[in-house]
């Protein structure tokens, strides 16, 4: 099974408008956390939000905010406001605690690419 | 300014040829991470260190080769044993810090096409 499943490979938004971008995870872990990054066109990621699964509010950072629904195992990542800079791919991360080298497994989706439209 | 340097942006070999791509860094995180990403792919984790002198395999280390002398870099061999290693190569560190958020830091990537 997928660790990391991000069903929509492209989205489009208006200016200004919010946009969700879907991100659901499957993991045994009880300790995980979920991260968004964000990729422009010149190809390095950006860190963007975390959320940890003991977290008890939804995670958020300026414009983003993670809808964290544990029992759905989902968290999907909301913009508002949407600018032209936020035309990017984006992508949805897992960790899953630490193995007995202090290693976090990190899983990435295969990302979402948004484009807002003037 | 801290952060992480890749160099060079692209990089260009014959099919056979060995290649070391470069990560820097100056953030003194003790973790660095070497992803491998493909079209329509996510991050594939190739190499991890925690450490200078000790490293991890990750999920597709095959045909691949790192170093870790210095805290501050984390140099990848793509070796001729490499099948199809054209590829977006991004380096990342992390804080080794105990809590917070684990977030890791990337680098701008290196573009390697082999013919």
């Amino acid at each position: 099974a997928q660790k990391i499943t991000q069903t929509q490979p492209g989205m489009f938004v208006q200016e200004k408008e919010a946009v969700t971008l879907d991100c659901t995870y499957d993991t045994s872990d009880p300790s995980y956390g979920l991260f968004w990054y964000k990729q422009p066109s010149s190809g390095e990621m950006i860190f963007l939000i975390y959320q940890g699964s003991y977290d008890q509010q939804n995670a958020t950072e300026g414009r983003y905010s993670l809808n964290f629904q544990k029992a759905r195992k989902s968290a999907n990542l909301v913009i508002s406001a949407s600018q032209l800079g936020d035309s990017a791919m984006y992508f949805c991360a897992m960790r899953e605690g630490m193995d007995s080298g202090g290693y976090q497994k990190v899983t990435f989706g295969t990302g979402t690419k948004l484009q807002v439209i003037p | 300014d801290g952060g992480i340097t890749q160099s060079p942006k692209y990089l260009f070999r014959k099919e056979g040829q060995n290649v070391t791509l470069s990560c820097e860094q100056n953030l003194n995180h003790d973790a660095m991470y070497w992803y491998r990403q493909d079209p329509g792919q996510g991050l594939r984790l190739i190499y991890y260190s925690q450490i200078v002198n000790d490293f991890q395999k990750g999920d597709i280390a095959e045909g691949y080769s790192v170093s870790r002398e210095k805290k501050e870099s984390f140099p990848l061999t793509v070796t001729s044993a490499q099948k199809n290693p054209t590829a977006f190569y991004l380096c990342a560190t992390r804080s080794g810090t105990s809590g917070g958020t684990y977030e890791q830091y990337f680098g701008p990537g290196t573009r390697l096409t082999v013919t």
